[in-house]
């Protein structure tokens, strides 16, 4: 199966600042998918990556405040922008796969 | 719409117990179905996986999960667990291989000495 490097690991942000997390696979891959985990609650989608097209946003969740970018069929980037402590979550990208989707180890944002 | 519904978010049993973790699904076409489980401040590790090939489906780690679309459920099992079972469990469908994932709430199970 893909094996994905997310990075950071995790980070502490202010509030009102920006967060660029990573996302590198080591295959090419049609689709990515970006999850938010909030403190002891389970994975909901923000968006899909398609390379070459705008990712596709789920009910409440906007480009302005999760921009993506998908630069080519191995890496995405998911910018958690002006940030507030309600955004302090794990954030995981995600990728489909012969052997079932894997996931990155996430990315543990703490805003303060 | 697909959703996903676990029943018990929290579940204890002793070392050596029957592990029974319970997935129902919802699903306007016939499904796939995964089971994941989360370590403590750890990522994601898919422990099986249904797409439409054999009702049971044994992963990794002693799991095994049945596939039974009259009960529209996908409960995952082990004989006797360990303690390093301890962790978070979670069921998810999709609609089609390569869409997105729905999850369920997790379900942590603890386990006794």
């Amino acid at each position: 199966s893909a094996v994905i490097s997310q990075k950071p690991s995790r980070d502490i942000c202010q509030r009102g600042t920006s967060l660029t997390i990573q996302c590198q696979v080591d295959s090419q891959v049609t689709m990515m998918f970006w999850y938010r985990q909030q403190p002891g609650q389970s994975l909901t989608l923000i968006a899909t990556a398609n390379q070459g097209s705008e990712a596709t946003y789920e009910s409440g969740f906007v480009i302005d405040k999760f921009p993506i970018s998908r630069p080519n069929l191995t890496f995405s980037t998911l910018t958690v922008s002006n940030m507030s402590p309600e955004d302090s979550s794990i954030y995981l990208c995600s990728v489909d796969g012969r052997y079932g989707y894997t996931f990155g180890s996430g990315t543990r944002l703490t805003v303060v | 719409a697909q959703s996903v519904t676990q029943l018990g978010s929290h579940v204890s049993v002793s070392e050596g117990a029957l592990v029974l973790l319970r997935c129902n699904y919802s699903s306007s076409v016939p499904p796939y179905l995964f089971w994941y489980v989360q370590y403590p401040n750890q990522g994601l590790q898919l422990l099986l996986k249904y797409t439409s090939a054999a009702t049971l489906v044994k992963g990794i780690n002693g799991f095994e999960a049945e596939f039974k679309k009259s009960e529209t459920s996908f409960h995952l099992t082990k004989p006797s667990a360990h303690m390093s079972d301890a962790a978070e469990y979670f069921c998810a469908v999709s609609p089609q291989y390569g869409n997105k994932l729905v999850f369920g709430a997790g379900t942590i199970l603890r386990v006794k000495s």
